[in-house]
């Protein structure tokens, strides 16, 4: 099974660069997903990994190193409608998604 | 809209009583899956199908649920005997496939509240 961890509350500044990190163990990695949930909304698909490395879309960047069962969401020029709650979620083989907690992020002015 | 629906948005049932909910896939999806989500948690699978058959179970899915997805489209998830600790967010998603970047596309939840 995996055991998935990530900050409960981050502030930033508008504007700014913000970095979420997310850890987790697994015993068969396929896959690194994250998503955003504003407050009472579905989540929303943002970024997946499956290779180390960077993947860029936009504002949002999103890092994984399969060796660390490290990963990171970069969201950067920071906007009020950031503020929202960040889903770390992982697949193995042949399981479903397995989300952690999740971030919840709150952008000031 | 040809997103993910579910029904009803909101229910609030006294204890002991049966609540069935419905979700409807994105038409051409294959993968059904339910969630429960509860206030300051991440989503956590119940439950998920492939076309009509039910994959896999969560240890979390007592006998009081039950989920259907009788000609592989809609779903229903019921759970009977309710009781105050399932209070909670309830969310169908749906997918294209498992492999590769076939992400969830999540429906709008049903809230349920026992009293």
């Amino acid at each position: 099974g995996q055991n998935i961890d990530q900050p409960t509350e981050m502030t930033a500044t508008e504007g700014a660069i913000v970095q979420i990190n997310c850890t987790y163990q697994t015993s068969g990695f396929n896959g690194l997903f994250w998503y955003q949930q504003h407050a009472g909304e579905a989540p929303t698909f943002l970024s997946y990994n499956v290779l180390d490395g960077l993947e860029e879309k936009g504002r949002f960047s999103s890092f994984l190193s399969r060796s660390k069962g490290y990963s990171y969401l970069l969201l950067k020029e920071l906007q009020m409608k950031d503020s929202a709650s960040y889903l770390c979620a992982v697949r193995e083989v042949n399981t479903p998604l397995v989300f952690g907690k999740g971030t919840r992020l709150s952008v000031i002015a | 809209d040809t997103g993910v629906s579910q029904n009803p948005r909101h229910k609030i049932t006294k204890r002991g009583q049966n609540v069935t909910f419905r979700c409807d896939p994105i038409s051409e999806h294959n993968r059904l899956y339910w969630y429960r989500q509860t206030l300051g948690q991440g989503p956590e699978f119940l439950t998920y199908f492939q076309n009509e058959a039910q994959l896999e179970k969560s240890r979390l899915l007592s006998d009081r649920f039950s989920a259907e997805r009788p000609k592989g489209s809609f779903s229903t998830l019921e759970i009977q005997r309710t009781e105050q600790g399932d209070s909670a967010m309830y969310l169908c998603a749906s997918s294209a496939g498992f492999r590769g970047t076939y992400e969830q596309y999540f429906g709008p939840g049903t809230r349920l509240t026992v009293t």
